[in-house]
């Protein structure tokens, strides 16, 4: 079974400044999926990025990226610029690939401090 | 368009009523999902339809009833319920290869009294 790490339950960072949340994954497969989601207070899962394992370039949307180390099974979310609205609980996910089912962290809950 | 949709957004039930949540999606995603979420905790898979038929039961008790009527519309049966099943409940679609993302709904509040 995979699971899913995600060791740090709280973050805050100020407004402007760069964050970055850790996630570490086990898996003995190679080919899969990873994601981060945002979860506002409203609760609606947001995607904010996905990377697929084959590729070693790391992912990029616009003021999110992450450091994927697939050797090292960790799958990290940098957010630079934070705004407010990046407030939110952040789970990291896992996906093989040709299989339906996605598994969540536990979730890290940011708070940007204006 | 990634919109997945999910009636009612709030549900409040007595432990022997019969109700159901409602989930559609019209972007020919070919896999939906249900997830359970509670308080401050990750969504928790329920069950997984593929091509319409279930692939994936995570060991849910049979109070809760899964149908996938046809290709966008997705139903969660719910009979019997317990106060502790109180959450909120995600259905979600997953896009095919190459791109295999899963999209969620807003979710539909269920609290059982």
């Amino acid at each position: 079974a995979q699971t899913v790490t995600q060791s740090q339950p709280e973050m805050s960072v100020q407004e402007a400044e760069t964050v970055t949340l850790s996630c570490t994954y086990d898996t003995s497969e190679s080919n899969y999926y990873l994601f981060w989601y945002k979860q506002p207070p409203s609760r609606q899962m947001i995607l904010v990025i996905r990377q697929e394992a084959y590729k070693q370039q790391n992912a990029t949307e616009n003021r999110f990226s992450v450091n994927f180390q697939k050797a090292a099974k960790s799958f990290s979310l940098k957010i630079s610029d934070s705004q407010l609205g990046d407030t939110a609980m952040y789970f990291c996910a896992f996906m093989k690939q040709a299989f339906n089912d996605m598994r969540f962290g536990a979730g890290t809950r940011l708070t940007v401090k204006p | 368009d990634t919109e997945v949709t999910q009636t009612p957004k709030h549900l409040v039930m007595g432990m022997t009523n019969k109700k159901s949540l409602k989930c559609e999606q019209h972007m020919g995603h070919r896999a939906m999902y249900w997830y359970k979420q509670k308080a401050k905790k990750p969504p928790e898979l329920m069950f997984v339809y593929s091509y319409e038929k279930l692939s994936i039961n995570e060991s849910v008790p049979s109070r809760f009833s899964p149908e996938c009527p046809n290709s966008s519309l997705l139903n969660l049966h719910l009979h019997a319920l317990q106060p502790e099943d109180s959450a909120l409940y995600l259905c979600a679609s997953r896009t095919g290869d190459p791109g295999n993302t899963i999209y969620f709904g807003e979710g539909s509040w269920l609290t059982v009294v």
